[in-house]
This record gives C-alpha cells, sequence and structure tokens, in this order.
C-alpha cells in the first residue's frame, strides 16, 4: 500500500540548533514533493516545493533535499526560533492522475528559548 | 496566490442531519480538493470538485455520504449527510493551479452529537 511517514511525530529543538525533519514514501512515483507548515486551528501553509529533478531547493532557513532513489524528503530549518514551533507536513504529487496533494502525518516541532 | 474562505467555520450538529460546507476562492482556480482532518492527524483527501462534473472520490469516501458541488472557477460546497459522531472532524478546502501550491480554508470544525 502506499505510505508517506514523517519520522517523528514530535521534535523537541533549542533554539538557535538547526531542526530536520523527515519525509518518507513508499509505492509512490511523486513528481513533486512540497512542504507546509500548520498551526494550531488553521489550515496548512506552502512553504516550499521540490521537483523529482532537484536535489535542494532553498529558501531563507529553510533547506530541502528530495532524493527518489531514497524515496526520502529532509527539511531543514536553520537557526531555529520559537517562532518557527508548528506541526510540518510533507505533501506528494503523483506523476499521474489528478493534481491532488497526499500527506504525510505531519511532525510536530517545539523549538525551546 | 489565493484566499480562501470557508463557512461556517464550526458548528455542533445532531447525528442524522446533514451539513454543507462553503468554500469560495477569491480569484478562479483549476483545481479544489476537499480534505478532512482528524484531530492531531494528517489530511485525507476526500475527493476532487470538478467543475461542471461530478466530483472525484478517494477510496473509502462515497457521493452519497458526501456529496460536493462546484458550480464554477471560485466556489465549492462540501455536505456531510446523516452525520454520526464518526463524522465530527475537521473539513478543509485546499485549491490549486495545478502541480503547484495549495492554498487552503481555515476549516470547518464539525462535532456531531
Amino acid at each position: 500500500s502506499q505510505k508517506i511517514e514523517q519520522n517523528s511525530e514530535a521534535l523537541n529543538i533549542q533554539e538557535g540548533k538547526t531542526a530536520t525533519l523527515t519525509c518518507n514514501y513508499t509505492n509512490y512515483s511523486p513528481a513533486y514533493l512540497q512542504w507546509y507548515r500548520q498551526d494550531p486551528g488553521r489550515g496548512p501553509v506552502f512553504l516550499l516545493l521540490i521537483r523529482e529533478n532537484e536535489k535542494e531547493k532553498r529558501k531563507e532557513r529553510l533547506k530541502v533535499t528530495f532524493d527518489t532513489t531514497l524515496k526520502q524528503s529532509l527539511f531543514h530549518i536553520t537557526a531555529s526560533q520559537p517562532a518557527d514551533s508548528a506541526t510540518y507536513l510533507c505533501a506528494l504529487h503523483l506523476q499521474t492522475g489528478a493534481n491532488n496533494l497526499f500527506f504525510g502525518t505531519g511532525t510536530r516541532l517545539t523549538v525551546i528559548p | 496566490s489565493a484566499v480562501i474562505s470557508q463557512k461556517p467555520s464550526r458548528d455542533i450538529c445532531q447525528r442524522g442531519t446533514s451539513l454543507t460546507i462553503q468554500c469560495q476562492v477569491d480569484s478562479q482556480v483549476t483545481m479544489m480538493f476537499w480534505y478532512r482532518q482528524q484531530p492531531g492527524q494528517s489530511l485525507t483527501l476526500i475527493a476532487t470538485a470538478n467543475q461542471g462534473s461530478e466530483a472525484t472520490y478517494e477510496s473509502g469516501f462515497v457521493i452519497d455520504k458526501f456529496p460536493i458541488s462546484r458550480p464554477n472557477l471560485t466556489f465549492s460546497t462540501l455536505t456531510v449527510s446523516n452525520m454520526s459522531p464518526e463524522d465530527s472532524s475537521i473539513y478543509l478546502c485546499s485549491a490549486s493551479q495545478g502541480k503547484y501550491e495549495a492554498f487552503f480554508g481555515q476549516g470547518t470544525r464539525l462535532t456531531v452529537v
């Protein structure tokens, strides 16, 4: 069966450190992989998109890698701040079918001052 | 970008009744989707709302239980029919212009008693 798993349900780190979140998938061939942030009581907000032929994408303090051989994406937040505390979701676009997104299980990140 | 308004933002409903959730986008979009998010869980895709034709449902979701309308490129509704307590969840509307970032409404928190 198809699965998108984020390896940590919750992650606590000290302010200033780099947070690394993992997204693993099986039985998919995604054309694109995206990362979203979700705060309590709100809908997800788009952060970054990376294509299957890209290895790495950066945006300010965020970095995403995409390894289609390992079927894994890593999401890094450098110089983390308490304001980065939220749930982070990875989502996949499939290469075939409609343009719908399938979401991972999510990781709740807490940055401790 | 697109701004998505969902209403109601929350409701408490009696079992056996139906609730219609409205989703309005501030610009024309190619794709609209409906998701369900159980408390503390990730998003599960219910269906793709197709303009001018029947929605495309994911496995485990059927039209009789979750009828969807999309009369134009900016508006969609999701009805949760014959509700039971198991339908208590957050329902999210999403829109995108294809294989790019998705935008989400703030969600509708439904409690069935």
